[in-house]
């Protein structure tokens, strides 16, 4: 069975530019997680989902940062407009009921 | 909310010997505390996780304490090896509230020495 999905791997932009990430949960989990990884903050919970719907968007910086989850299988974390202070690498994470999450292998983000 | 401290940020050890890291919560309500390992450049992979029912679990030469009195939860490894070395991330979550997401400790940094 595959692994959380993340795409891209890499993403150069300018800032100004749209950046949307992209990210497929392992089949059946029916959680879904954002993290943002910095040197200076670590780990940070951006947003998550349960059957699709968000539960908790706190940790969204701004109006800048927006995330999707039309179906059980796709989300989307966008950003618009990008500023550099947005470089990180940014993680979608999977799980199930019992609450054991599992990680993609991240997209690290470079805003210019 | 949660609030999750671990410490120590840095941990250099020999290999061969044994290494601790411990992390503190503050949300009584918080009974699943799962720990992450990080290689450079890698996504975080659960090695262990305990929940509120038992004091401790063990796998091979990783351990879990559990002391929910004191709201504290430790890591053990045992006869370190040079591929151990990564950051690990302890985190606390609940079930009560209904809330799927938890709260990581800010990372330690284990480096073992051939």
């Amino acid at each position: 069975d595959a692994g959380v999905i993340q795409s891209p791997r890499h993403e150069v932009t300018e800032m100004g530019q749209e950046v949307t990430l992209r990210c497929k949960p392992i089949s059946g989990h029916n959680s879904l997680f954002w993290y943002r990884q910095t040197m200076m903050r670590g780990l940070e919970l951006l947003i998550y989902f349960n059957n699709n719907v968000p539960i908790d968007d706190s940790g969204m910086p701004e109006d800048r940062f927006s995330a999707k989850m039309p179906n059980a299988s796709f989300s989307t974390l966008k950003i618009q407009p990008s500023e550099p202070r947005d470089s990180a690498v940014y993680f979608c994470a999977s799980g199930r009921s019992d609450y054991e999450q599992y990680f993609g292998p991240g997209t690290r983000l470079t805003v210019t | 909310g949660e609030n999750v401290e671990q410490h120590p940020s840095t941990l250099s050890v020999q290999e061969g010997d044994s290494a601790v890291i411990k992390c503190t919560y503050s949300d009584s309500a918080s009974n699943y505390f799962p720990w992450y390992k990080q290689e450079l450049g890698k996504r975080p992979q659960l090695i262990i996780d305990i929940r509120s029912n038992v004091g401790e679990k063990k796998d091979q030469r990783i351990a879990v304490t559990l002391n929910k009195t004191a709201k504290h939860f430790s890591l053990h490894i045992t006869e370190t090896q040079p591929e151990d070395s990564a950051v690990y991330f302890c985190a606390a979550g609940s079930s009560n509230t209904g809330r799927r997401a938890l709260t990581f400790g800010s990372g330690t940094r284990l480096q073992v020495q051939p």
